[in-house]
């Protein structure tokens, strides 16, 4: 079946600018997380969803920074006023259960000029 | 704080010899490791994984290794592969947050034939 789909792959934007990402998870997978690798470093936990529960919002990095998810389905994180050091590979993953594995879609590659 | 590293940034091998993979953490709270494999433009993919209560773990070529008291875990491929070129992430979680993966940066394996 179809993996983690993510739009778009690239996104370049000027500073100050709110860019919208989006992942379509696996179909059926009730958790999804967001991670953020930076030049160099690992990827970076930002946020997760699990069905109807709140979402773990503890890896959000600044206020600027909000995701949202309908049901089991599409999710999309916002970066409100975009800064330099926002660049990064914005990776979206989903797993069957809260303890299962990560299946990841191939990143979205932000650019903040 | 880097809680998961992965000191190596790059490995060289030769086809048909063994590639060891190191990673050190340093949060005693984890008690489940991962490695993920990367290739260039797509998401990292699940490799093989460890809990705490073992010290080896093997599926056909791979192998990881943990040594809980030096808090240290090793990946083992063996043969070594032109097509395991990429690039590898130790990553951990601990059990009252699963879904929060930790990751290491990454080490660039490279194969050559």
């Amino acid at each position: 079946g179809a993996g983690v789909s993510q739009s778009p792959s690239n996104k370049v934007t000027e500073k100050g600018k709110d860019v919208e990402l989006r992942c379509d998870p696996i179909s059926g997978h009730t958790a999804l997380y967001w991670y953020r690798q930076r030049l160099g470093q690992g990827l970076e936990f930002l946020i997760y969803f699990q069905g109807n529960s709140a979402p773990d919002k503890s890896g959000l990095p600044s206020d600027r920074f909000s995701a949202e998810r309908t049901g089991e389905s599409v999710s999309t994180l916002t970066i409100q006023r975009t800064q330099q050091e926002d660049s990064a590979v914005y990776l979206c993953a989903s797993s069957s259960t809260w303890t299962g594995e990560q299946f990841f879609g191939p990143g979205t590659r932000l650019t903040v000029l | 704080d880097q809680q998961v590293k992965q000191n190596s940034p790059s490995l060289s091998v030769q086809e048909g010899r063994i590639s060891i993979l190191n990673c050190d953490y340093t949060n005693s709270m984890f008690d489940y490791f991962l490695w993920y494999k990367k290739y260039p433009a797509e998401g990292p993919t699940f490799l093989i994984s460890i809990s705490s209560i073992k010290d080896k773990n093997e599926d056909g070529r791979f192998t990881v290794f943990l040594n809980k008291s030096a808090k240290h875990l090793s990946l083992h491929i063996v043969p070594s592969q032109p097509g395991d070129s990429a690039v590898y992430f130790c990553a951990a979680n601990s059990g009252g947050s699963n879904y929060k993966l930790t990751f290491g940066k990454g080490t660039l394996l490279t194969v050559n034939p």
